[in-house]
């Protein structure tokens, strides 16, 4: 099945404490790229990448670290977590901006 | 710059009522994409539709309508009868031939009473 597996779908952590988020696509896409949803704010960019090892900020990269080594996992780094980085988080990967992007289940973080 | 706008924050209707939610956007490019999603109370983002700027048909599935109208930048959508499992947080997004970022309304939440 065609899918984003985002890991783990909750996580409750301490602030300063480093987090990673996984993500990881079997569609072999090429871009794929991070949100946060914030009530009343929608859905805001955090990080994208176009390709392996290309990576760039999107509105809100802030606190936030990705990279891509490999085609299908595009990883969150919080080095330094903060209680403002609470929030819901959604990878998402597209082969063709014009079919469409298919997002992973989400990761509800809290930072206390 | 990208930019999308739902105005309308919450909708509450009755059950088997219709309801039309607003997006009106914004882009300088010509070749552009706009989507809605559904995000029901489990979180997760649901796909609805696409449409591409070159396609101003307007486009109907089960009790959903689409209204795409490249003259007022509007890409209304419509819950015709509306049921009780339609409440969910909606998005209208948007993206073009220039940007691969996906671009997202405000969301406007639907609440539908039995």
């Amino acid at each position: 099945e065609a899918q984003v597996t985002q890991n783990p779908r909750y996580l409750i952590t301490v602030t300063g404490k480093k987090l990673t988020v996984t993500c990881s696509q079997n569609m072999n896409h090429e871009y794929m790229s991070w949100y946060r949803q914030d009530p009343g704010l929608g859905l805001r960019q955090i990080y994208y990448s176009m390709n392996v090892e290309v990576t760039d900020k999107g509105d809100v990269p802030e606190g936030y670290k990705v990279s891509r080594k490999e085609k299908r996992n595009f990883p969150l780094i919080l080095e330094s977590p903060s209680p403002n980085q609470t929030s819901l988080y959604f990878c998402a990967s597209s082969l063709n901006r014009g079919l469409g992007y298919t997002f992973g289940s989400g990761t509800r973080l809290t930072v206390v | 710059a990208q930019k999308v706008t739902q105005a309308q924050t919450e909708i509450s209707v009755v059950e088997k009522e219709d309801v039309t939610l607003d997006c009106v956007y914004e882009t300088r490019d010509t070749t552009y994409y706009l989507f809605w999603y559904k995000q029901p109370p489990s979180g997760e983002l649901v796909f609805l539709i696409r449409r591409n700027s070159f396609d101003e048909q307007n486009e109907i599935s089960g009790r959903y309508s689409w209204n795409f109208q490249k003259s007022t930048s509007s890409f209304n959508f419509t819950i015709t009868a509306s049921q009780v499992v339609d409440s969910a947080v909606y998005f209208c997004a948007l993206t073009s031939s220039n940007d691969y970022k996906l671009s997202f309304g405000a969301g406007t939440t639907v609440t539908v009473r039995a």
